[in-house]
């Protein structure tokens, strides 16, 4: 099986732009997680999708946002860029019924600037 | 939400010995206990996992035990080797299918 996709893998923006993240999960696979992994804060859950709807949420606001879409596939969005931001994206699949095992993607790395 | 606490922040040990990260989590309701590996500019990975109805597990070099009453589960890694460095992550299942990652344990195996 093809492993969890997500482009672009690199992304320069500069503060207020904004930004989609895409995220394509293992076939079959229908949740999908996203987290933001920083040096200072560690690996932080962003939220989780499943069947095209948000099933849980991490504690980032409201700028941050997501979407699936009935393939599976997940985009992430950020609005209003900060120099925050920039961090490691990574999104992980899993079988989503009783199976929590994440298989995650390569990652997208933002520079916001 | 979820109170994920581990520690070591970092471990340095020597090759061949052992090497051991506890985690404690605060959510009575987990019953899901996985460990993610996360080497330097990779993805993390699950290396191993329990669940709540069994004290411990083991596969060839690493083993989780569990202590749910104590609410912390740990990670053992016996006979370290070079390749084990990295960094790890307990990664307790809160109810609702949400994972919560630890603050990560930095182990490095010396030669």
């Amino acid at each position: 099986k093809a492993g969890v996709t997500q482009t672009p893998r690199y992304l320069i923006k500069t503060r207020g732009q904004q930004v989609t993240l895409s995220c394509s999960p293992i076939s079959g696979h229908r949740s999908v997680s996203w987290y933001q992994q920083t040096p200072g804060q560690g690996l932080q859950f962003l939220f989780e999708y499943f069947s095209e709807t948000q099933r849980n949420k991490g504690n980032f606001p409201g700028r941050f946002s997501g979407r699936q879409f009935s393939n599976s596939r997940s985009e992430m969005n950020v609005s209003t860029l900060e120099l925050g931001d920039s961090a490691l994206y990574l999104c992980a699949s899993s079988g989503g019924t009783g199976s929590y095992e994440q298989y995650f993607g390569p990652g997208t790395r933002l520079t916001v600037t | 939400g979820e109170n994920v606490e581990q520690h070591p922040s970092t471990l340095s040990v020597q090759e061949g010995d052992s090497a051991v990260i506890k985690c404690t989590y605060s959510d009575s309701a987990s019953n899901y206990f996985p460990w993610y590996k996360q080497e330097l500019g990779k993805r993390p990975q699950l290396i191993i996992d329990i669940r709540s109805n069994v004290g411990e597990k083991k596969d060839q070099r690493i083993a989780v035990t569990l202590n749910k009453t104590a609410k912390h589960f740990s990670l053992h890694i016996t006979e370290t080797q070079p390749e084990d460095s990295a960094v790890y992550f307990c990664v307790p299942e809160g109810g609702g299918n949400k994972l919560t990652f630890g603050t990560g344990t930095q182990l490095k195996v010396e030669l």
